[in-house]
């Protein structure tokens, strides 16, 4: 079954405007990560934050993530052209032998110039 | 940060022939994973690459059609076996896991005819 979920499944922006994705969840994590990808290409990862972290910041990237609400945000301000990609939120699951992730379906990004 | 290589970039193979996929990672990680990736779809764990002893599959993957090794703790090969139209997808592979980020290779684009 999907553990993360993202909504919405595509979104349209101005260049210039800020883009907010959001990813559930259904058990508890170790950690959620975010990850870009271009059109077929490998996965480029963008922030990790932890369970025990409410709030991390890189760039013109913010993550929230709440535990309570099983749920994580993604905002890319300003956006860019270059923004243009899928995006995936990706929960990290301990399960007692390892921990792997499980990805969700993903988000497609449109940034126009 | 680790940087993960992947070779083939990508390939297109005969049915009932088989593909082997090598991923180097630039630094010793304690984890490598396979995962799957089919067209238009997120990604889907095969199984996890164990240093020196078998790999751990999750549900609907089998050691015979995706044989994997993990000889060092910076290499590691996918095979996909017996290959059919279906099995056309992007493999990629990742390195890290555990409380830490996992990277990912830039993939292997595989088409079977």
């Amino acid at each position: 079954s999907q553990q993360g979920e993202e909504d919405p499944q595509a979104l349209s922006i101005q260049e210039g405007e800020n883009a907010t994705m959001n990813c559930s969840y259904k058990t508890s994590i170790n950690n959620l990560q975010w990850y870009r990808q271009n059109s077929g290409r490998g996965l480029v990862h963008l922030i990790l934050i932890r369970s025990n972290e409410r709030e991390k910041h890189s760039g013109r990237l913010r993550v929230t993530l709440d535990t309570s609400k099983k749920s994580s945000s993604l905002l890319i301000t300003a956006s860019r052209a270059a923004d243009t990609a899928s995006y995936f939120c990706a929960t990290d699951v301990y399960t007692g032998a390892n921990s792997k992730l499980t990805f969700g379906k993903g988000i497609t990004l449109s940034v126009r110039p | 940060s680790a940087v993960i290589s992947q070779k083939p970039s990508r390939d297109i193979c005969q049915r009932g022939t088989s593909l082997t996929i090598q991923c180097q990672v630039d630094s010793q990680v304690t984890m490598m994973f396979w995962y799957r990736q089919q067209p238009g779809q997120s990604l889907t764990l095969i199984a996890t690459a164990n240093q020196g002893s078998e790999a751990t599959y999750e549900s609907g993957f089998v050691i015979d059609k995706f044989p994997i090794s993990r000889p060092n703790l910076t290499f590691s090969t996918l095979t996909v076996s017996n290959m059919s139209p279906e099995d056309s997808s992007i493999y990629l592979c990742s390195g890290g896991g555990g409380l830490d980020t996992q990277y990912f290779g830039p993939g292997t684009r595989l088409t079977v005819l």
